[in-house]
């Protein structure tokens, strides 16, 4: 069974910085792109980042460009969102997502982890 | 960037089919896929590359694509089915950067009268 779990979410003031991880099982990470979702408090969902399987490739969203950085480790099976200059429009529970090529929908979601900015 | 648009709410009454729209320009032309999410849960996947759906969605569950609009179609509609619905694309930008990026629609709240 496929599983994603988020960490390290939770409260920090603006300009702050703040590390996501995402343990994953049940599948062959390596094999996998991974993508980082937000979803604002009562909002919509919002496309963060996208990382390929082997860090071929990487995207950011216009919003956390220059502030958030993803990373992975594929021998930890791990997925990794650093974010930095935090604002409190980046206040969000945040997702990371399992992505299947070419046309890349999200097959697997974890539960999220809440990140709230705010001094 | 490419823009997706959904209306804000439908409502069905039990029993009756729910059609929730995607507008995008020559959409037709993309791959759709739909999220639905339950409050308090993270959102699961319906319907895939316009047409398909993962093992474990109803066949209630239909997606079709054409012209300028997407549509996800719900049958025999059920109180369980009260959820938001997005609908999202894979988008590549056609400028210097060649950078992709996913888009999602605004969302649907699909009310069960």
């Amino acid at each position: 069974e496929v599983q994603l779990v988020e960490s390290g979410g939770g409260l920090v003031k603006p300009g702050g910085s703040l590390r996501l991880s995402c343990a994953a099982s049940g599948f062959s990470f390596s094999s996998y792109s991974m993508i980082w979702v937000r979803q604002a408090p009562g909002k919509g969902l919002e496309w963060v980042s996208f990382i390929s399987s082997r860090n071929s490739y990487i995207y950011y969203a216009d919003s956390v460009k220059g502030r958030f950085t993803v990373s992975r480790d594929n021998a930890e099976n791990s997925l990794y969102l650093q974010m930095n200059s935090l604002r409190a429009e980046d206040t969000a529970v945040y997702y990371c997502a399992r992505g299947v090529p070419a046309n890349y929908y999200f097959d697997s979601w974890g539960r999220g982890t809440l990140v709230t900015v705010s001094s | 960037s490419y823009v997706l648009t959904q209306p804000p709410s439908v409502s069905v009454a039990p029993g009756q089919t729910a059609r929730m729209t995607c507008e995008g320009n020559n959409i037709g032309s993309r791959s759709v896929h739909w999220y639905q999410q339950k409050p308090g849960q993270a959102p699961v996947l319906v319907v895939y590359e316009d047409i398909n759906r993962p093992s474990g969605i109803p066949d209630r569950f239909s997606g079709s694509n054409s012209g300028n609009t997407a549509t996800l179609t719900i049958s025999r509609v059920e109180a369980g089915d009260e959820a938001d619905y997005y609908c999202q694309i894979w988008d590549q930008m056609w400028d210097s950067s060649g950078d992709h990026r996913g888009v999602f629609g605004g969302g649907t709240k699909l009310t069960v009268l």
